[in-house]
């Protein structure tokens, strides 16, 4: 059965530097979609993506966030300048047609 | 706004015991209501979901609009079922996902 894969698994980082997280979303589902989940606390969406835009991103989704889906098959979360309060997990999700949200197994980014 | 609320953080049950997982939302529209498992060292799947009314490993789940509800049981918990639960929300199709805190199910032999 197809499934979601995300890499790296763990990503460390610098506070300040760049980080690209990846997701290559199951063929052919049309929805996707970047959630974040800070130790102990809630799993908390990021951005939705449909149709090669962004079809809409919460309040934690600023500037310093951008989503990419340059090839088809990737999907990708970059954060421009991390923060300390980035660290979390990170979990993609894919959607074949708008009703069903398949899950990656999730990057953990520590941010130091 | 939606908000999901599961008010139980852990649930520790014997195994053959029923199990209820309380979820409450709120929401002004008409919502899909849906529950994921994480088990150990595991990814987020979907348990079920409200529109298609199915029973998935023994859980079942009723969406009650008067309540704002939509609890997850099982009648006879089995060891495989220690897990976190999380309750999920979802406006319409192709929305995204507004989830609780999850509870965390371990069911002792």
């Amino acid at each position: 059965e197809p499934e979601v894969t995300q890499t790296p698994s763990h990503q460390v980082t610098q506070m300040g530097q760049e980080v690209i997280l990846r997701c290559v979303p199951i063929s052919n589902h049309l929805y996707f979609y970047w959630y974040r989940q800070i130790l102990g606390q809630k799993v908390e969406f990021l951005v939705s993506f449909y149709n090669n835009e962004i079809s809409e991103k919460s309040e934690i989704f600023d500037d310093q966030f951008s989503v990419e889906r340059p090839d088809g098959s990737n999907f990708t979360l970059k954060i421009r300048s991390t923060k300390l309060e980035d660290s979390a997990m990170y979990f993609c999700a894919s959607d074949p047609t708008g009703d069903t949200q398949y899950f990656g197994p999730g990057t953990r980014l520590t941010v130091l | 706004a939606q908000r999901v609320t599961q008010p139980e953080k852990l649930l520790s049950v014997f195994k053959g015991a029923p199990v209820e997982l309380k979820c409450n939302y709120s929401y002004s529209g008409s919502p899909e209501l849906f529950w994921y498992v994480q088990y150990s060292r595991q990814r987020l799947q979907l348990l079920l979901r409200h529109i298609s009314r199915e029973s998935i490993k023994g859980f079942t789940a009723d969406l009650n609009k008067g309540e704002t509800s939509f609890h997850l049981k099982k009648p006879f918990a089995q060891e495989e079922d220690s897990a976190m639960y999380y309750c999920a929300l979802s406006r319409a199709a192709g929305n995204k996902l507004t989830f609780g805190g999850g509870t965390r199910v371990l069911v002792k032999p």
